[in-house]
């Protein structure tokens, strides 16, 4: 199975922060990296798939990158709305996996 | 608009079953894989199950082989979750989701199943 191993597991920031979200895989698994949005009592929202690509409606202060098998979220500048936990999540094989999340809160 | 609708959570004694169900809408059911996901108090989210769009292959998670039972109906633009022989960690909210192609990109709210005596 694919593990992917998120830090930092918890942070906070400051709204007007630059945030950065890290998840390494503990296997190759391309570009097949995908990055969640989970507020408390809501559905997920997609905001990234295939490591880089914005999901449609998500706003462009999200960003991904990719560097071997380390995956990098970012948030230009953290706004009250972004507050909740991020999952990353592999879908290059099964069993589909997902990180243990990262809980945000703002300062 | 895409919606996926879940029903069917509850409370059920160790051992027992339950089903759950989705209802989609606003978008062509029959053209997209399906999947479950779950998340326990306190823990993060897991994949369940997922079935392609004809129902022809299916996958799940190791620790529900042989208790879980994902399926659809296509006309009906229906996704169901059968659960057999229950237990305590299967208490969890149950998310109905449109996926995977590239991700799961429509979630519902969930439904919760609480598995207690």
């Amino acid at each position: 199975d694919i593990q992917l191993t998120q830090s930092p597991s918890s942070l906070s920031a400051s709204v007007g922060d630059r945030v950065t979200i890290t998840c390494q895989a503990s296997h190759d698994i391309g570009s097949y990296l995908n990055w969640y949005h989970h507020k408390p009592g809501k559905a997920p929202q997609l905001l990234i798939y295939g490591a880089v690509s914005l999901q449609s409606g998500v706003t462009s202060r999200f960003s991904g990158s990719k560097s071997g098998t380390d995956f990098t979220l970012t948030i230009s500048s953290l706004q009250p709305e972004d507050l909740g936990t991020y999952y990353c999540q592999q879908s290059y094989s099964t069993p589909l996996t997902f990180g243990q999340g990262t809980k945000l809160d703002i300062k | 608009e895409v919606q996926v609708v879940e029903s069917g959570g509850g409370l059920v004694q160790p051992g027992g079953s339950l089903r759950l169900s989705c209802a989609a809408s606003g978008f062509t059911f029959s053209k997209y894989w399906m999947s479950w996901v779950r998340q326990a108090p306190g823990k993060g989210l897991e994949w369940m199950a997922s079935i392609k769009e004809d129902g022809s292959e299916k996958s799940y998670v190791d620790s529900v082989k042989g208790r879980f039972t994902i399926s659809r109906d296509n006309d009906k633009n229906s996704l169901f979750l059968q659960m057999n022989s229950l237990r305590g960690d299967d208490t969890a909210i149950y998310y109905c989701v449109r996926g995977p192609g590239a991700a799961f990109d429509y979630w519902g709210q969930g439904t919760p199943v609480t598995v207690s005596s």
